[in-house]
């Protein structure tokens, strides 16, 4: 167990809403990420953080943006929701030498 | 990354030993052996994982061809809870950041029965 909570753990929304996910860590690790999953895809990297204010994209960026205004909080934000961005979304930290990742609960997020 | 293939799905009494087959025949010299687990609606959860030696810990062990082709996950006394998708990836020594980004397959749907 690293530690980590995602909430809020179910979701409901309209398209074009903002949507803010949380995800807290208790650790004090340094790298934190957010994927989605979804069928037929498998576990998608959306964005990550190296530290307090330092993010980089992933591979499906687009809609998303974050924040990590302190260790331990990595906010994954949908400024205007679409049904295409209905997922389970996953946030992970990395650990250790070889920087193995270990994954929250998830959030499960639909957009009608 | 490396591609690995697994198998769709498997089945395995319980009480039984597990034994998840993955092929990883591309893989380079500074890329490790990963497998996550994931039970249904849950976050992956890691296993094991190793370069070229045989590995164990209190979940399971890890066994890896010499020429680091292929590989097996034992689940020495596999239970009801053991049923998951399980994955194989492989990824390269202590990569961060973007670099980091794991790659889940299909994995192998296991299902444990009585």
């Amino acid at each position: 167990d690293a530690g980590i909570t995602q909430s809020p753990r179910h979701k409901v929304t309209e398209t074009g809403t903002p949507v803010t996910l949380r995800c807290h860590q208790t650790e004090n690790h340094r790298y934190m990420y957010w994927y989605r999953q979804d069928p037929g895809h498998g576990l998608r990297l959306i964005h990550y953080s190296y530290g307090v204010k330092d993010t980089d994209k992933g591979e499906v960026s687009d809609g998303y943006s974050v924040s990590r205004s302190k260790t331990e909080d990595f906010l994954l934000t949908l400024e205007s929701a679409t049904s295409s961005q209905t997922s389970v979304y996953f946030c992970a930290i990395s650990q250790g030498p070889f920087e193995t990742q270990y994954f929250g609960p998830g959030t499960r997020l639909l957009v009608l | 990354d490396a591609k690995t293939t697994q198998p769709t799905s498997m089945d395995c009494a319980e009480g039984r030993a597990a034994n998840l087959p993955c092929n990883h025949s591309t893989i380079s010299g500074n890329e490790y052996v990963y497998w996550y687990r994931q039970i249904h609606s849950q976050g992956p959860q890691y296993i094991i994982h190793g370069l070229k030696n045989n590995e164990t810990n209190e979940m399971a062990s890890l066994i890896i061809t010499e020429d680091r082709k292929s590989s097996t996950l034992i689940l020495p006394h596999a239970t009801l809870r053991d049923t998951a998708v399980y994955y194989c990836i492989v990824r390269v020594e202590g990569a961060t950041g973007g670099g980091n980004k794991l790659t889940f397959g299909t994995g192998t749907q296991l299902k444990v029965e009585l």
